[in-house]
């Protein structure tokens, strides 16, 4: 059965630092998604993303976040200058068309420790 | 907005009596309504949604939710607990009246389902 892959499933990192969460989505999935999960808190949404470019975003979700598709398999989140309170658990979610009836598919997340 | 609320942050049930998860929800419009289970370490696995239609919806692992317009519920049961079914479980809701096309869902805290023998 087709999945979510993510990498790393650990990232440790100091404050400041630039860090690239990557995943690869579904094959034949055209929408994509990450989500955030704060230790002990509800899995809040970051940001979609279809046909090459963000579809709706969160207040989360500021300069210090971007997302790219760099190729036709990737889909990566990268958070320029951490803070401590970006750790979290980082979900990449996809889903086959830009429907939101459709359900989106997770991956098994990246665990992100700011020290 | 839309907004989900699971009222329980843990169920506790014997194994092979029936167990139900509570979650209501908040939209403008109509719902599109998901419950998500997670094991320990694991990602979120999509368990059962309701587009529209029949109100009981069935789903994995034998599975079901009942959607109630009227008390704004979405209720996940199954007839019979097992203990495998032990796991932190979300209900999500998006609004299918919200523009945009981001397809973003909004989560509920969780319920922590402990299935005991």
């Amino acid at each position: 059965e087709p999945e979510v892959t993510q990498t790393p499933s650990h990232q440790v990192t100091q404050m400041g630092q630039e860090v690239i969460l990557r995943c690869v989505p579904i094959s034949n999935h055209l929408y994509f998604y990450w989500y955030r999960q704060i230790l002990g808190q509800k899995v809040e949404f970051l940001v979609s993303f279809y046909n090459n470019e963000i579809s709706e975003k969160s207040e989360i979700f500021d300069d210090q976040f971007s997302v790219e598709r760099p190729d036709g398999s990737n889909f990566t989140l990268k958070i320029r200058s951490t803070k401590l309170e970006d750790s979290a658990m980082y979900f990449c979610a996809s889903s086959e068309a830009p429907r939101g009836y459709n359900e989106q598919f997770f991956g098994p997340g990246t665990r992100l420790t700011v020290l | 907005a839309q907004s989900v609320a699971q009222p329980e942050d843990q169920v506790n049930v014997a194994e092979g009596n029936p167990l139900t998860v509570k979650c209501t929800y908040s939209v403008s419009g109509n719902p599109y309504l998901f419950w998500y289970v997670q094991y320990p370490n694991r990602g979120l696995q999509f368990l059962l949604k309701y587009i529209t239609g029949d109100n009981l919806v069935k789903g994995s692992y034998g599975f079901e939710a009942e959607f109630n317009k009227s008390q704004t519920s979405f209720h996940l049961k199954k007839p019979s607990a097992l203990v495998s079914d032990s796991a932190l479980y979300f209900c999500a809701v998006r609004d299918i009246m919200v523009t945009g096309g981001g397809n973003k869902l909004t989560f509920g805290t969780g319920t922590q389902l402990k299935v005991e023998l």
